[in-house]
């Protein structure tokens, strides 16, 4: 139980558009999702907090311009980055909260923008 | 605010040895939740063990376990008998307190098992 899924697992993109990371607790209810960000070797970066139906919460320093989250479901919470730069590059980690906590972690997405 | 710090950037372990990674916190809330997570290569996240602030006796989970001092506000972790699977990043967190359900990690410990 409490598996989390994030698709796609790795993108390539452009600089200059936009890509769309899905995350989905796949076999409960989440209330809560979190997405983080992490570059190669270091701890886990929290960028915002979302809960459904209502706007996410972002870490002090996080573009919410730039990195759009949306939680329209109890299962699905998606991070769009608009406008993607090389320096957005990095490995996206969500992760969704079943009870009081704890956290259960998608297997990210490597994004590659060049 | 609540900190994490781990102080060891790497440690390594002889193949059915036993090692001990460190973590120190600091919070201000009096309930509040411990976690070590376990970072393989692929990446993913998988939760070690729990530990809850009210709870005395340490959190155990088959070769894990942890050395909870809450006064010293430190959170150790223990792997018995190591083995070539244990080799991950591992990373303390906490959460807890009016941010409940918000994870504040460690900087992580480089974990390699030597055969």
């Amino acid at each position: 139980g409490a598996v989390v899924s994030q698709h796609p697992s790795r993108v390539i993109c452009k600089s200059g558009t936009s890509v769309k990371i899905e995350c989905r607790s796949l076999d409960f209810q989440a209330t809560t999702m979190f997405w983080y960000r992490q570059f190669p070797k270091k701890s886990l970066m929290l960028m915002a907090t979302s809960n459904e139906g209502s706007k996410a919460t972002y870490e002090q320093g996080v573009e919410k311009d730039k990195f759009l989250i949306n939680h329209a479901s109890l299962t699905l919470s998606t991070l769009t980055v608009t406008s993607a730069h090389p320096e957005d590059s990095s490995f996206y980690i969500c992760s969704a909260s079943l009870v009081l906590g704890e956290q259960y972690f998608g297997p990210g997405t490597r994004l590659t923008v060049t | 605010a609540q900190t994490v710090t781990q102080s060891q950037p790497e440690m390594s372990v002889q193949e059915a040895e036993t090692v001990t990674l460190s973590c120190t916190y600091d919070t201000s809330e009096s309930d509040y939740y411990l976690f070590w997570y376990k970072q393989p290569p692929s990446r993913q996240m998988i939760l070690v063990i729990r530990q809850e602030a009210y709870k005395q006796q340490n959190a155990t989970e088959n070769r894990f376990s942890v050395n909870f001092q809450k006064a010293a506000k430190s959170f150790s972790l223990k792997i018995s008998d190591s083995q070539l699977g244990d080799a991950a990043m591992y990373f303390c967190a906490h959460a807890g307190g009016t941010s409940y359900g918000k994870l504040t990690f460690g900087q992580g410990t480089i974990l390699t098992v030597h055969p």
